[in-house]
């Protein structure tokens, strides 16, 4: 069975500073890697996927993230974090085939002050 | 707009009530999920359908049932069962299965609270 672990439950940081959310994740058979953020009392929203293809990914509000299929990692990076930046951010996999569901990490909560 | 919607957003229960969590998706989406989110636990999947009249238990789903009757609606039920239902309680959908399957459109969540 597939599985997925963030390896930081929180990470604060000041303002433009960067920041590396981490996931690792494991899988016998070929996966697709997301990373979704929740604002507070909110559904969560997609960042980024990684389907194939390049394994730098670009999402929204700046972020990137990049596969390392040896190292069965999927970090996500901002170079320089806003406020408005808080939230929760989910590695989230699934597996390669049909009538699957994704599978979420626990979490890692980024705190971004001034 | 097109969307997911999910009511109530905030519900209270008396222990050994049934309570059930509405879930409409007006997207034309063949998948959706039920996850439950509880701190520091991420979102642990409670009950997902590929497709009308057709559901499959996730890895928490026992206390709880599901009906697909409509491609547009999802209801969860908690029933008494559940040993600990206070959480939030998000639905989400997905076009289906494919390289579309993982990326999930959530609603804004409903948060039971069991007194």
């Amino acid at each position: 069975a597939q599985s997925v672990t963030q390896l930081d439950s929180q990470v604060p940081v000041f303002e433009e500073a960067p920041v590396e959310l981490r996931c690792n994740y494991s899988s016998s058979v070929s996966v697709y890697l997301f990373w979704y953020v929740q604002y507070p009392n909110q559904g969560l929203q997609l960042l980024l996927k990684y389907l194939s293809g390049s394994t730098l990914v670009k999402g929204i509000n700046g972020f990137e993230a990049e596969f390392n299929k040896s190292q069965t990692s999927f970090h996500l990076r901002k170079p320089s974090v806003h406020i408005s930046d808080t939230a929760e951010y989910f590695c989230a996999v699934i597996l390669n085939q049909a009538g699957t569901a994704l599978i979420f990490g626990k979490g890692t909560t980024l705190s971004v002050s001034s | 707009d097109g969307g997911i919607t999910q009511s109530p957003k905030y519900l209270f229960r008396k222990e050994g009530q049934n309570v059930t969590l509405s879930c409409e998706q007006n997207l034309n989406h063949d998948a959706m999920y039920w996850y439950r989110q509880d701190p520091g636990q991420g979102l642990r999947l409670i009950y997902y359908s590929q497709i009308v009249n057709d559901f499959q238990k996730g890895d928490i789903a026992e206390g709880y049932s599901v009906s697909r009757e409509k491609k547009e609606s999802f209801p969860l039920t908690v029933t008494s069962a559940q040993k600990n239902p206070t959480a939030f309680y998000l639905c989400a959908s997905s076009v289906g299965t494919g390289t579309n399957t993982g990326e999930l459109f959530f609603g804004e969540g409903s948060r039971l609270t069991v007194l």
